[in-house]
């Protein structure tokens, strides 16, 4: 499968321990996008990275949350001190921008992390 | 922010019907507003798209609309078929994708 990839496909932990998820978007594409998605309602944006730089962060991502992506390629995010409110399927999604490019933001089967 | 508003948040259509998905927006700025369909415990995957530069889009059995002067776009889903049958999301902006709360379509066979 050549698509984004995300591990784990699920997580659970007890609140107040640090998680960390992992993203490996489609290869050669420059963007990279985080999302989180709670029961019955749509993806919401939390922050995206053009190569390495992180350019944007939505309010949704508290100081608890840290997101990387250090050689440009795979990304990491981290939730520290994890709270029930957690709860949710955090979405990965990667897309090309570039001469040609439609910047058509794919998405990967998420990681659902379940908070105790 | 933009802020997408999608209607209805259920459909259920006889197989064969069409199914009509409308949504609304509230940044004239954005230019960009893809269709996902999600199937349950599976990724979104975009089925359509369209740009601000067009009115209409239509790919076999599916079709979306565009009204830039009224903020809304449309889905559209003719002859339906049992795996039509998940939940479709629209979205609007271009990088930062802002979502609808998605449309949960039943297709009765």
């Amino acid at each position: 499968d050549t698509g984004v990839s995300q591990d784990p496909r699920h997580k659970i932990t007890k609140r107040g321990q640090n998680v960390t998820f992992r993203c490996d978007p489609i290869s050669e594409h420059n963007r990279l996008y985080w999302y989180r998605q709670t029961l019955g309602q749509g993806p919401e944006f939390l922050t995206y990275f053009q190569n390495e730089a992180q350019l944007e962060k939505s309010r949704l991502l508290s100081d608890r949350f840290s997101a990387e992506r250090p050689k440009g390629s795979f990304s990491t995010l981290e939730i520290q001190r994890t709270e029930q409110g957690d709860s949710a399927m955090y979405l990965c999604a990667s897309s090309s921008l570039g001469d040609g490019a439609k910047n058509i933001q794919y998405f990967g089967a998420g990681t659902r992390l379940s908070v105790l | 922010g933009e802020n997408v508003e999608q209607h209805p948040s259920t459909l259920s259509v006889q197989e064969g019907d069409s199914a009509v998905i409308k949504c609304t927006y509230s940044d004239s700025a954005s230019n960009y507003f893809p269709w996902y369909k999600q199937e349950l415990g599976k990724r979104p995957q975009l089925i359509i798209d369209i740009r601000s530069n067009v009115g209409e889009k239509k790919d076999q059995r599916i079709a979306v609309t565009l009204n830039k002067t009224a903020k809304h776009f449309s889905l559209h889903i003719t002859e339906t078929q049992p795996e039509d049958s998940a939940v479709y999301f629209c979205a609007a902006n271009d990088y930062k994708l802002s979502f609808g709360a998605g449309t949960t379509v039943t297709v009765r066979a």
